[in-house]
């Protein structure tokens, strides 16, 4: 009875390197989105993804942020040119079809030197 | 002004008291509304999910929704130094309008023994 799944749990990576973030639903699960947690602040929306569909990525930022879910294997987030203000706690939540509640995973916490 | 205001506390209470927890909302088309409990280098756990204005109740748990005053609370009784967490408020339009979670800033509570 796996839970959502996020590896590596840990991540450094220095200015400019990319960063690549890993997300396995709990089973049974098709919907995906990605929420970034910076120090003191709450959560916030980044993109939710369906099988192969980026359904909303109204919180993913313009530019070196990327992420897919396709059709076999996890969701990937992807940060091209990292730099220090994406340090931050990446979460993953899944949910069912027509269901409203989102659980989350133990979270990516991204150091970027 | 955000659209969900939560105070961030911090919040210290004895064992054994009740807590009041509680946050705002501007936005009307919110129906769906969830309390998670966050530990420390943690993922939020979900706690309570209330649909549209009423009460829940779970065990030691009970959260509340007035939608006519756009405000939620979540109360805890008979408080144990285990509940010590961040509480994060968390709201949404639902599958009719847009299924991402707005969250609250969160309010750090210790229980003291």
């Amino acid at each position: 009875n796996a839970g959502v799944m996020q590896n590596p749990r840990h991540l450094v990576r220095r200015r400019g390197q990319e960063a690549r973030l890993r997300c396995s639903p709990m089973k049974g699960h098709s919907h995906v989105y990605w929420y970034r947690q910076l120090p003191e602040e709450g959560l916030k929306f980044m993109v939710y993804l369906q099988k192969e569909n980026i359904i909303d990525e109204s919180g993913m930022p313009k530019e070196r942020f990327s992420a897919e879910f396709p059709k076999e294997g996890p969701s990937i987030l992807r940060i091209q040119q990292v730099v220090r203000g994406d340090s931050a706690a990446y979460f993953c939540a899944s949910s069912g079809s027509y269901q409203e509640t989102q659980y989350f995973g133990p979270g990516t916490r991204l150091l970027v030197l | 002004q955000k659209e969900v205001e939560q105070d961030p506390g911090p919040l210290s209470v004895p064992e054994g008291a009740i807590v009041s927890l509680n946050c705002t909302y501007s936005n009307s088309a919110f129906q769906y509304f969830m309390w998670y409990r966050q530990y420390s280098r943690k993922g939020p756990e979900l706690l309570m999910y209330t649909y549209s204005s009423g009460n829940k109740e779970d065990g030691r748990f009970t959260a509340q929704v007035d939608k006519s005053s756009k405000y939620i609370s979540l109360f805890i009784r008979d408080s144990q130094p285990s509940d010590s967490a961040t509480y994060l408020c968390a709201m949404s339009a639902g599958i009719q309008g847009a299924q991402k979670l707005v969250f609250g800033q969160g309010t750090r509570l210790t229980i003291n023994p």
